[in-house]
């Protein structure tokens, strides 16, 4: 099975505080996504990687950085938290057609909930 | 033109009933249609997908019906079951990507 981790279920930091959410998955991805869950507004695309050291924007990247070092671990980073980012983040990955899983399947992660105070 | 629709934002269905949500897309270009169910706690995971060249699949008893040329796709689960309730994304993708757009979700109760 693949499995999507997250480093936390649950975290709360202050504002103006870094923090770093990582994500590891097992299954040799390519792909790798951090969203965003917000009531009302479903999910939202922060950032994605397609390989190491490559990146590019969501739909929602303000505020955010990120960074895939490793093949199997993309990190969400938070230069200086703020109360508005609190929410749920799902980390997600997948592989391209081809490779034994339905077409695009994205198997995601149980979630990090973040708390900004 | 990014954007997919999802209505309605809340379902509450009896036990044995039918549970129906919709979606609609703008884009032409996208060609991959996932749905994805949420249990509280967990992240989502693939219930089922369709791809424009078919206008229905099937599933046990979830069916996703297709309609191209009025851009909508919908989720019908058959014979609703307490089990079922759960948050319901609908997305849409293109082959170029790899991204997701995704509809904004449907909180589905099932009544026993």
């Amino acid at each position: 099975d693949v499995k999507v981790t997250q480093s936390s279920r649950y975290l709360v930091k202050r504002t103006g505080e870094k923090v770093f959410l990582e994500c590891v998955q097992d299954m040799d991805h390519e792909n790798m996504f951090w969203y965003r869950q917000d009531p009302g507004l479903g999910l939202r695309l922060i950032y994605f990687s397609y390989d190491v050291k490559m990146k590019e924007k969501g739909d929602i990247p303000e505020g955010y950085s990120v960074s895939r070092e490793k093949k199997e671990r993309f990190s969400l980073i938070l230069e200086s938290a703020s109360t508005n980012q609190t929410s749920m983040y799902l980390c997600a990955s997948s592989a391209p057609p081809g490779q034994g899983f339905s077409y695009n399947e994205q198997f995601f992660g149980p979630g990090t909930r973040l708390t900004v105070l | 033109q990014q954007q997919v629709k999802q209505s309605p934002q809340s379902l509450i269905v009896q036990k044995g009933g039918i549970s129906i949500i919709n979606c609609a897309y703008e884009n032409t270009a996208f060609d991959y249609f996932p749905w994805y169910q949420q249990f509280p706690g967990k992240g989502p995971a693939l219930l089922i997908a369709i791809r424009p060249d078919v206008s229905e699949k099937k599933e046990g008893r979830f069916t996703i019906s297709f309609n191209k040329s009025a851009k909508q796709f919908s989720l019908h689960i058959m014979d609703s079951q307490p089990g079922d309730s759960a948050t319901y994304f609908c997305a849409a993708s293109n082959s170029g990507t790899y991204k997701y757009i995704f509809g904004t979700g449907t909180r589905l109760k099932v009544l026993a």
